[in-house]
């Protein structure tokens, strides 16, 4: 099976721009979750969808968003970038149900904002 | 609420020799709990989980975990190390609310010597 793909794998932007990122899960999993990755404050957990639904949210202002289609693939959204959204952004698939299942991470997406 | 400490910011090792990462968690329920590998410009890779029953876990790449509820610590162990194994290393505790967010540590980051 093909693993968790992130597009694209890196970006330079501008302060006050906006950004989509791309993720595609592995075949079958229906949960795609977000995570935030920096030096300073480690992995924090962005926002959680499955099935299309937000199952869950981390503590992120609103300029962070995102969405799942129907074929299980995920954007995430960052609007009006602040220097602060430099970072690497992971995403995770899971199968999402039956309990706990494991995270399959992409090699992420590193967003610049200069 | 739940949190990961990994008090170890930064592990230097020589090869062949053990080695052992420290985990303590604070989670008022069972916990899930994950260790995850980080190499250089990679998303994170799985090398085990525990979820209940037996508390030593064995994992890929030889590691190994075990989960201690008397002291909150799930500590990770290899008995020789490899030159490969040089990466950072994550705790997570997932929580038991169906939806797939997990709490992360800030990381050990392993440096093995020749």
């Amino acid at each position: 099976k093909a693993g968790v793909t992130q597009t694209p794998r890196y970006l330079i932007k501008t302060r006050g721009q906006q950004v989509t990122l791309s993720c595609s899960p592995i075949s079958g999993h229906r949960s795609v979750s977000w995570y935030q990755q920096t030096p300073g404050q480690g992995l924090q957990f962005l926002f959680e969808y499955f099935s299309e639904t937000q199952r869950n949210k981390g503590n992120f202002p609103g300029r962070f968003s995102g969405r799942q289609f129907s074929n299980s693939r995920s954007e995430m959204n960052v609007s009006t970038l602040e220097l602060g959204d430099s970072a690497l952004y992971l995403c995770a698939s899971s199968s999402g149900t039956g309990g706990y299942s494991p995270l399959h991470f992409g090699n992420g997406t590193r967003l610049t904002v200069t | 609420a739940q949190s990961v400490t990994q008090p170890d910011i930064h592990i230097t090792v020589s090869e062949g020799a053990s080695l052992e990462l420290r985990c303590n968690y604070s989670y008022g329920a069972t916990p899930y709990l994950f260790w995850y590998v980080q190499s250089p410009g990679q998303g994170l890779q799985l090398l085990l989980k525990y979820f209940s029953g037996d508390t030593l876990v064995q994992g890929i790449k030889g590691f190994e975990a075990e989960f201690k509820r008397s002291q909150s610590s799930f500590n990770l162990r290899k008995p020789s190390v490899h030159w490969s194994d040089a990466a950072e290393y994550f705790c997570a505790v997932g929580v038991q609310t169906g939806a797939n967010n997990l709490f992360f540590g800030t990381g050990t980051r392993l440096t093995v010597i020749p």
